[in-house]
């Protein structure tokens, strides 16, 4: 069954430095997500991307944030100068379309620690 | 701001029992409505949606949907222990928009 994975599983960085999480989406699929979930608490959407721009973000992906599909198949998220609050899991997620029923599917996520 | 509530739990329930989660939301033009289980650690994983008022039913859960209330429920018949998790409701406004609302969760516990 196709999936979504994330590659790494875990990333350890200092605080200040630059990190780039990345997303294999679902091959048909042609709507890209960044969520985060923030430990205990709620998952939190962060940006959707469709047709190589931006379509949607959040109040919280600011500046220090941006996507990127650089070739045809990887999705990424870059932080830019990460601060301890940053420390969450990031999960990318894909849906072939976008409407009432259309569900987005999640990759098994990325957990940054800043330290 | 879109609000997505559900009590937190735990909710325990003996095995074999129903299980009933709900979730209210804020927005009235949200359109779909969604239901994750999430395992700790774990990325959600989607168990159905729904879109229009009334029941749904997959399997051993059923969805139901209030838009005129603004409620949706997950009714889990014949819980089992692997059920134990902590189910996440969500919302999806009108079509043009993909952005999905999620609540902070009930946790679940099926007492074997």
């Amino acid at each position: 069954e196709p999936e979504v994975t994330q590659t790494p599983s875990h990333q350890v960085t200092q605080m200040g430095q630059e990190v780039i999480l990345r997303c294999v989406p679902i091959s048909n699929h042609l709507y890209f997500y960044w969520y985060r979930q923030i430990l205990g608490q709620k998952v939190e959407f962060l940006v959707s991307f469709y047709n190589n721009e931006i379509s949607e973000k959040s109040e919280i992906f600011d500046d220090q944030f941006s996507v990127e599909r650089p070739d045809g198949s990887n999705f990424t998220l870059k932080i830019r100068s990460t601060k301890l609050e940053d420390s969450a899991m990031y999960f990318c997620a894909s849906s072939p379309a976008t409407g009432m029923n259309t569900e987005a599917f999640f990759g098994q996520g990325t957990r940054l620690t800043v330290v | 701001q879109k609000e997505v509530e559900q009590n937190s739990g735990p909710l325990s329930v003996p095995e074999g029992a129903i299980a009933s989660l709900n979730c209210t939301y804020s927005d009235r033009g949200s359109q779909s409505f969604f239901w994750y289980r999430q395992y700790s650690g774990k990325s959600p994983e989607l168990i159905m949606f729904i879109y229009s008022n009334g029941d749904k039913e997959d399997g051993r859960f059923t969805a139901q949907l209030n838009k005129a209330s603004q409620y949706v429920s997950l009714l889990i018949r014949d819980s089992q222990p692997s059920d134990s998790a902590t189910y996440l409701c969500a919302v999806k406004g009108d079509g043009g928009y993909q952005k999905v609302t999620f609540g902070t969760g009930t946790k679940l516990q099926v007492i074997p």
